[in-house]
């Protein structure tokens, strides 16, 4: 079956590019998030779509992260100028509903290398 | 502020035998728990939730046992099976007020040794 997918899987880039990473949700569904999980660390959340509408944007870490959903559908996390500290696993998730106990779907991730 | 804390992050059990990973939790606004799974190169997969209504919530060889009174919740997989060695990693919400995020502690890492 479908699941959420992730593209690349791997990126890296030299200090001062910018990046652009995708997600495909589950078709269908309603809420999608990004995270970030840095080595030995657990998924740190930065976004939060309801459809095609950012409600939550309060873990971007700073201006140079931006993410849209503009259809509702797919997402792309962009990160303008990048630095070594963004050098992480990002992870995309879905979810078929907006209430608390609706599961969160992840997809495998992309590693963001910065060199 | 680290609000979902798993202070293990490594264990090794053996196969057959239990396995018990704990988690402890700081804001009293979360009431709605989550285990996930993870294995290397994979995003993480959704085990086993509680509600703090609940104490205890079972799920074939899962349990996840929760203490509101001491901010503490544990997962607890009897027989534990090489399969299960994975990342585990806890996770906090709120449920009032419409939507809440997930917050999740840094893991632990699970060895079951054959």
């Amino acid at each position: 079956g479908a699941g959420v997918s992730q593209s690349p899987r791997y990126k890296v880039a030299k200090r001062g590019q910018d990046v652009a990473l995708r997600c495909d949700p589950i078709s269908g569904h309603v809420s999608l998030f990004w995270y970030q999980q840095a080595l030995g660390q657990g998924p740190e959340f930065l976004t939060y779509f309801q459809n095609e509408a950012q409600l939550d944007k309060s873990g971007l870490p700073s201006d140079r992260f931006f993410a849209e959903r503009p259809e509702g559908s797919v997402s792309t996390l962009k990160i303008q100028r990048t630095q070594q500290e963004d050098s992480a696993v990002y992870l995309c998730a879905s979810s078929p509903g907006t209430t608390y106990n609706s599961p969160l779907h992840f997809g495998n991730g992309t590693r963001l290398t910065v060199t | 502020d680290q609000q979902v804390k798993q202070n293990s992050p490594s264990l090794s059990v053996q196969e057959g035998r239990i396995s018990i990973l704990n988690c402890d939790y700081t804001n009293s606004m979360f009431d709605y728990f989550l285990w996930y799974k993870k294995y290397p190169a994979e995003g993480p997969t959704f085990l086993i939730s509680i509600s703090s209504i609940k104490d205890k919530n079972e799920d074939g060889r899962f349990t996840v046992f929760l203490n509101k009174s001491a901010k503490h919740l544990s997962l607890h997989i009897v027989p534990s099976q090489p399969g299960d060695s994975a990342v585990y990693f806890c996770a906090a919400r709120g449920s009032s007020g419409g939507y809440q995020k997930v917050t999740f502690g840094t893991g632990t890492k699970l060895q079951v040794i054959p």
